[in-house]
């Protein structure tokens, strides 16, 4: 499978910390982005970055590529009881037909 | 623009029973996604339209589901004859013009329950 796995599966951590998921996938890759899911919502695109970039940020949001190990991270910082969901990577792989697939996820529990 | 809309929220029906979900995608968007989600197996794409025209039916489990998209505002994905597992959260999803694989917008999906 092409799926990209997220890591830790489940994270509580108190609010005001930051919070870091880690997303590793297996082949090449054009694109990757990270999206939030409220519980019981559909799912709402963060950011992107793209293959040949290593950082990318957007408010408290920072995200990490690193192409050779292919993996990515995703950090929250300054965590808020809002920023409580799933959080899930997903590829664009490159070569042939594109497709995304979508992370097994992290769920993220902020503790007022 | 209400985002992607998709009817219904909740749908409980029995074995054996046709089932239909709806989609109205976000205007001016010419791509439309149709994904599962369960436990097991997260998040799957089944089908995706570009233009009204299905590109990729790969993930479509079986000859029982089947999705059409008779215009650009609106897409229904049917499953006939149901099976429990077929239970899941359905989303659909639609993106814009050049944007393939960049961003998608989703709709607040369809919980369906197969008893």
């Amino acid at each position: 499978s092409q799926q990209g796995e997220e890591d830790p599966q489940a994270l509580s951590i108190q609010e005001g910390e930051n919070a870091t998921m880690n997303c590793s996938y297996k082949t090449s890759i054009n694109n990757l982005q990270w999206y939030r899911q409220n519980s019981g919502r559909g799912l709402v695109h963060l950011i992107l970055i793209r293959s040949n970039e290593r950082e990318k940020h957007s408010g408290r949001l920072r995200v990490t590529l690193d192409t050779s190990k292919k993996s990515s991270s995703l950090l929250i910082t300054a965590s808020r009881a809002a920023d409580t969901a799933s959080y899930f990577c997903a590829t664009a792989y490159s070569g042939g037909y594109q497709k995304v697939t979508f992370g097994t996820g992290t769920k993220l529990q902020v503790i007022p | 623009d209400a985002g992607v809309i998709q009817s219904p929220r909740h749908e409980v029906t029995e074995m054996g029973q046709e089932v239909t979900l709806r989609c109205k995608p976000i205007s001016g968007h010419d791509y439309l996604f149709w994904y599962r989600q369960t436990m097991m197996r997260g998040l799957e794409l089944l089908i995706y339209f570009n233009n009204n025209v299905p590109i990729d039916d790969s993930g479509m489990p079986e000859d029982r589901f089947s999705a059409k998209m008779p215009n650009a505002s609106f897409s229904t994905l049917k499953i006939q004859p149901s099976e429990p597992r077929d239970s899941a959260v359905y989303f659909c999803a639609s993106s814009p013009p050049g944007r393939l694989n960049t961003e998608a917008f989703f709709g607040q999906g369809t919980r369906l329950t197969v008893v």
